[in-house]
């Protein structure tokens, strides 16, 4: 069964930067988009943005345009997801969850983009 | 943005109840509307896709219908490892939002 792993929990100073990272553990990334979710202590689920690999595309949520960087590497199945400019407010769990599995022209079809499969999360806590 | 609301915030609820949670969208989204569980500490888990299409693996005690800006959640028959929090979430258009959750607990 097909897994997101995500990277370690990660704590970073105000100002820098942070890359999380999402690997499937079968198959590639040609077949389906990533979206990066988080959640802050407490909180609600916030969605950031996504990132089509096999197309290169990426859309982000305005509130982290400038900060977000959505990257993935084909070869390896890997997602990253690089936040910049940090603040204590961005301390959260920061999750990727993936769309399903199809045919890449039906990538950019409205009726797949809703997510099947989630990592487990990823801690990024910013203190100073 | 849409903005997505739920109603209650909150249920309590004992095991066995049918339990309903709605949602509803600022402007119409067809039928581009998820449902995710959430257990503390854990990562969300996909229920609900197309308003009303369950994903492989759900138990047929949860069901989703509506279309348009309202919707709802279903549970028939509430078991204890349904006590967690349900979001909805719309994907019709950027950026893709969330409602603010409603938390299932035991009465």
């Amino acid at each position: 069964q097909v897994q997101l792993v995500q990277s370690g929990a990660e704590v970073k100073r105000p100002g820098s930067s942070v890359k999380v990272s999402c690997k499937a553990s079968r198959g590639t990334f040609s077949s389906y988009s990533i979206s990066w979710v988080r959640q802050a202590p407490g909180q609600g689920l916030e969605w950031m943005g996504r990132i089509i690999p096999i197309f290169g595309t990426t859309n982000c949520a305005q509130k982290f345009q400038g900060r977000v960087t959505l990257t993935a590497d084909e070869s390896t199945s890997t997602a990253y997801m690089e936040l910049s400019s940090l603040r204590s407010e961005d301390t959260a769990v920061y999750y990727c969850a993936r769309t399903p599995s199809v045919v890449p022209p039906l990538l950019s079809d409205r009726d797949y983009w809703f997510f099947d499969l989630w990592g487990r999360g990823t801690l990024v806590t910013v203190s100073s | 943005d849409i903005q997505m609301t739920q109603s209650p915030s909150s249920l309590s609820a004992s095991v066995g109840d049918r339990v309903t949670i709605t949602c509803r969208a600022s402007q119409g989204i067809s039928n581009y509307l998820a449902w995710f569980q959430q257990k503390p500490g854990k990562a969300p888990k996909s229920l609900i896709y197309a308003a009303s299409s369950l994903q492989s693996g759900v138990p047929s005690k949860f069901s989703g219908s509506g279309s348009g800006t309202d919707f709802t959640l279903t549970i028939s028959s509430l078991q204890p490892e349904d006590f967690a929090t349900y979001y909805c979430q719309q994907y019709h258009s950027y950026p893709f939002t969330f409602g603010p959750g409603t938390k299932v607990d035991i009465k």
